[in-house]
């Protein structure tokens, strides 16, 4: 099964991008990488998602390295609101979700 | 607001007692996942289900059932309550229950304290 590694926290200055790494060195090549988001007090919330290539919504970015060992989540511009614990997902088999224990992101005025 | 509705919001009760959570799902979604997290095993997958069907278990404990029905809501019944226990619970749902590729959108969760 992938195991993500990622770092258990990081600051980021409001309206500055902030770039989330994650570690998953185990990636199987039908492994989906997965981001979520879980803010204080509420349920966690799907930020994006990709198998190979990068990815763009309205929330983020995801930049999936070529030999796909590793991804960063991109958020163009820090707010408040972003501060949060983000999770890097690849359900192995695609059975089921573990979550780890995440980055926590904060952000500074 | 994820479409994804969870009552009661909080419970309390006390040891060897049973509770049930309910959860339903987005208006259109097949699946549903059921969640527990507390603060030294943080979130944790219990049991997913697909239109009325279990398709995946997870760390769910023998003490723990769950069930969806045929309106797709589900149903986690926690039985012979334990200190350990209290957590919060949640539901997420999703529309093929497909892991590796869906969406799942999560219930703001129930917080189930036991005393």
């Amino acid at each position: 099964d992938a195991k993500t590694t990622q770092p258990n926290s990081m600051e980021s200055n409001e309206e500055e991008p902030v770039h989330l790494p994650c570690n998953h060195s185990t990636i199987s090549g039908t492994d989906y990488i997965h981001w979520y988001r879980q803010l204080p007090s509420q349920g966690p919330e799907y930020v994006i998602h990709g198998l190979t290539s990068n990815v763009n919504n309205r929330m983020a970015s995801l930049a999936i390295a070529e030999d796909r060992k590793s991804s960063t989540l991109i958020l163009h511009r820090a707010t408040l609101r972003d501060a949060a614990v983000y999770y890097c997902i690849l359900p192995p088999g695609g059975n089921q979700f573990y979550f780890g224990t995440g980055t926590s992101l904060t952000v500074i005025p | 607001d994820s479409g994804v509705t969870q009552t009661p919001k909080h419970l309390i009760t006390a040891t060897g007692q049973r509770v049930t959570l309910r959860c339903s799902p987005r208006s259109g979604d097949l699946s549903v996942y059921w969640y527990q997290q507390s603060l030294d095993q943080g979130l944790q997958f219990l049991i997913q289900y697909y239109n009325g069907e279990e398709r995946a278990k997870g760390n769910i404990l023998e003490r723990f059932s769950a069930q969806q029905f045929p309106d797709l809501h589900s149903e986690l019944n926690l039985s012979s309550l334990e200190l350990g226990d209290s957590a919060l619970y949640f539901c997420a749902s999703s529309v093929e229950g497909k892991v590796a590729t869906d969406t799942q959108y999560f219930g703001p969760g129930t917080r189930l304290t036991v005393l």
